[in-house]
């Protein structure tokens, strides 16, 4: 199984919902990414996860607030958001989190926000 | 801010033809990665060059690395309507782990 599951495939919230994303994979890896992308634009990382424990945070607004339950799962847990918010929500996820691994995607989240 | 720049922003040619797309990027590299991505989805892993590669080859594609010029280029030969996607390089800057950073990407449109 290569593959990364990501739930919802689209998302329209208000800004006042809370809401929250998953991804799921069973490859094994130990490393695991939120990336935003907007409309013609590349992927933008947000969070990465290492070994269950968050290991980058790319100065992204509180009110995205990733989890890592366990090494299978992340989730992106939505509150308050802002209209300028929506965009595809990518997770990934690579083997340890090497710097000469590739990375695995899930086929995204489209988000809505109103 | 992004490491890559590339270079066409879109490109269309008919099928059969090649299609090259060129990435610049600004600070030393470990690697340099190619993803594909169809309109709307995941990015999908195409090739890694490691910094002390040269050129790399992976069935219809040709990767090659200039590290002097801080450039690399993708060559799909013998394109296919089903190579219509966008295109991006991505690095990961030396000194730094587990941040892969995606250049400004290419559509590529391939005509039937």
């Amino acid at each position: 199984d290569t593959e990364v599951t990501q739930t919802p495939k689209h998302l329209v919230m208000g800004m006042t919902n809370k809401k929250s994303l998953k991804c799921e994979q069973h490859m094994g890896h130990r490393a695991m990414y939120w990336y935003k992308q907007k409309a013609k634009k590349p992927p933008e990382l947000m969070f990465v996860y290492s070994y269950e424990k968050l290991s980058i945070n790319e100065s992204v607004p509180s009110r995205f607030s990733p989890e890592c339950p366990n090494s299978s799962l992340l989730n992106l847990h939505l509150h308050a958001l802002q209209p300028e918010d929506s965009a595809l929500y990518l997770c990934a996820s690579s083997h340890k989190g090497g710097t000469n691994e590739k990375l695995f995607f899930g086929s995204g989240t489209q988000l809505s926000v109103l | 801010s992004q490491q890559g720049e590339e270079d066409p922003q879109a490109l269309s040619i008919q099928e059969g033809e090649n299609a090259t797309m060129n990435c610049s990027y600004k600070t030393s590299i470990n690697n340099l990665q190619w993803y594909r991505q169809n309109s709307g989805r995941g990015l999908v892993h195409l090739i890694l060059i490691r910094s002390n590669e040269r050129e790399k080859h992976s069935g219809r594609l040709r990767v090659t690395l200039d590290t002097s010029k801080k450039s690399s280029s993708l060559l799909i030969t013998a394109s296919r309507a089903a190579d219509t996607a966008s295109y991006f390089c991505a690095t990961v800057t030396s000194g730094s782990a587990r941040q892969l950073t995606f250049g400004s990407g290419t559509q590529l449109t391939v005509l039937p």
